[in-house]
């Protein structure tokens, strides 16, 4: 089954040592999104790629990053993880941003816990 | 920025119960409306999207949403639910700015046999 696989389903990391996430795809989707999601909050939109092209929400803080090195895979790399960090990382894919085919697959998500 | 109200945070309701869940955001929201879904122990998955046309749409397992433009609305609703509807829910609506939308804090529901 095409789907959204993410790695590793949980992360603990010590505070301010660099942690790496990971998003693959099958779905051969444009784009693909980093979301990050507190308990009993909205999940709130980190960035995204539509293909190559890198789009970074203006208040998504300095000390996250992603690369995109292919369709397939998404990273999302925290420089210096802060307790306030801690919380679930969803990537997520779509076909095209806008338009009929801009639902949004879901992969389970990667739960972060900062010590 | 937009914002996006789910009013109910938690639902408690018995089996065979009519269900309407409330979802209303503060401007744009024409086009790609959106409810998603979160089953215990699994990941996201669209329930419902309204893209342009009939106001009122249908969704996977019985659901239903209507679209009102003229009260910033998208309310999700089902007639009778099921224990297995036990889930959490999300309303998403696109940013006036933007088409990707933006999520609601989520209505988690419970459905008592």
């Amino acid at each position: 089954d095409a789907m959204v696989i993410q790695n590793p389903r949980y992360q603990v990391t010590q505070f301010g040592k660099p942690v790496t996430l990971s998003c693959s795809q099958t779905l051969n989707h444009n784009v693909m999104y980093w979301y990050q999601q507190k308990s009993s909050q909205a999940p709130k939109l980190l960035f995204h790629y539509y293909d190559k092209d890198f789009n970074n929400e203006a208040d998504t803080p300095d000390n996250f990053q992603s690369r995109r090195p292919n369709t397939s895979f998404c990273f999302l790399d925290i420089r210096s993880p802060g307790l306030g960090d801690a919380a679930m990382y969803l990537c997520a894919t779509s076909l095209r941003v806008f338009g009929r085919n801009n639902e949004q697959f879901f992969g389970p998500g990667t739960r972060l816990t900062v010590l | 920025a937009q914002s996006v109200s789910q009013h109910n945070h938690h639902v408690i309701l018995s089996e065979a119960a009519s269900l309407e869940l409330g979802c209303n955001y503060s401007y744009g929201g024409t086009v790609n409306l959106f409810w998603y879904v979160q089953y215990p122990g699994q990941h996201l998955q669209l329930l419902l999207k309204y893209f342009s046309g009939d106001p009122l749409v249908k969704g996977i397992k019985g659901f239903e949403a209507e679209f009102i433009k003229s009260k910033f609305s998208f309310n999700l609703r089902k007639p009778s639910v099921q224990w297995s509807d036990t889930a959490e829910y999300f309303c998403a609506v696109p940013s006036g700015g933007s088409y990707i939308p933006t999520f609601g804090r989520g209505t988690s529901l419970i459905v008592h046999p």
